[in-house]
């Protein structure tokens, strides 16, 4: 299994609704990542897990709540969003010497 | 200034064309990748590389470490080729994005 499964593929919740995000590898990466993407714009790194720990978190907002549960698994929790927030949310996973791999993404949107 | 430049923003090119995407960094880096997006779509990994070059089908990823600039080329372009492609470099955990290279490629 070479593939980072995201689901859902598509997204929609109101304001005051809590959903998550899911992503899923079993490529024995141990580094995964969470990465919004508006229109027409490059990826912007939201969270880093290595060794299913939080190494990094780029100053975003509390309603989004990361969790790795295993090394497989990450999730993105999501609770009272803002439009503003509507995006391409994309996981990715990586091995040194091995190089990134992506999944196609959830896109969200909040209405 | 971003440490990860491209060039061109955009680029049209009609089938058949040779294309030639590059790509100019400012950090020390592990390896340089070229990614592909189609519109609303996720990302797929082209190429990773931390030297030389890569072949695959009509795609041609090449990276000058000492000048810090990669170009990917594609040969024979077809419209399917339409997309964005992005280049991207990783140091460590850190991974830095160009803004993308928004290729059409007319019939």
């Amino acid at each position: 299994d070479t593939e980072v499964t995201q689901t859902p593929k598509h997204l929609v919740m109101g304001m005051t609704n809590k959903k998550s995000l899911k992503c899923e590898q079993h490529m024995g990466h141990r580094a995964m990542y969470w990465y919004k993407q508006k229109a027409k714009k490059p990826p912007e790194l939201m969270f880093v897990y290595s060794y299913e720990k939080l190494s990094i978190n780029e100053s975003v907002p509390s309603r989004f709540s990361p969790e790795c549960p295993n090394s497989s698994l990450l999730n993105l929790h999501l609770h009272a969003l803002q439009p503003e927030d509507s995006a391409l949310y994309l996981c990715a996973s990586s091995q040194p010497d091995y190089g990134y791999t992506f999944g196609s993404g959830t896109r969200l949107t909040v209405v | 200034k971003n440490e990860v430049e491209q060039s061109p923003q955009n680029l049209t090119a009609q089938e058949g064309e040779f294309i030639t995407i590059n790509c100019s960094y400012s950090v020390g880096i592990s390896a340089l990748h070229w990614l592909q997006q189609h519109p609303g779509g996720g990302i797929v990994s082209l190429f990773m590389l931390s030297s030389g070059k890569k072949k695959h089908g009509r795609l041609i990823a090449t990276i000058n470490i000492q000048e810090k600039h990669s170009s990917l080329h594609i040969t024979a372009s077809h419209p399917r080729d339409s997309a964005v492609y992005i280049c991207a470099v990783g140091t460590g955990n850190q991974f830095y994005f160009g803004t993308g290279t928004s290729l059409t490629v007319i019939p």
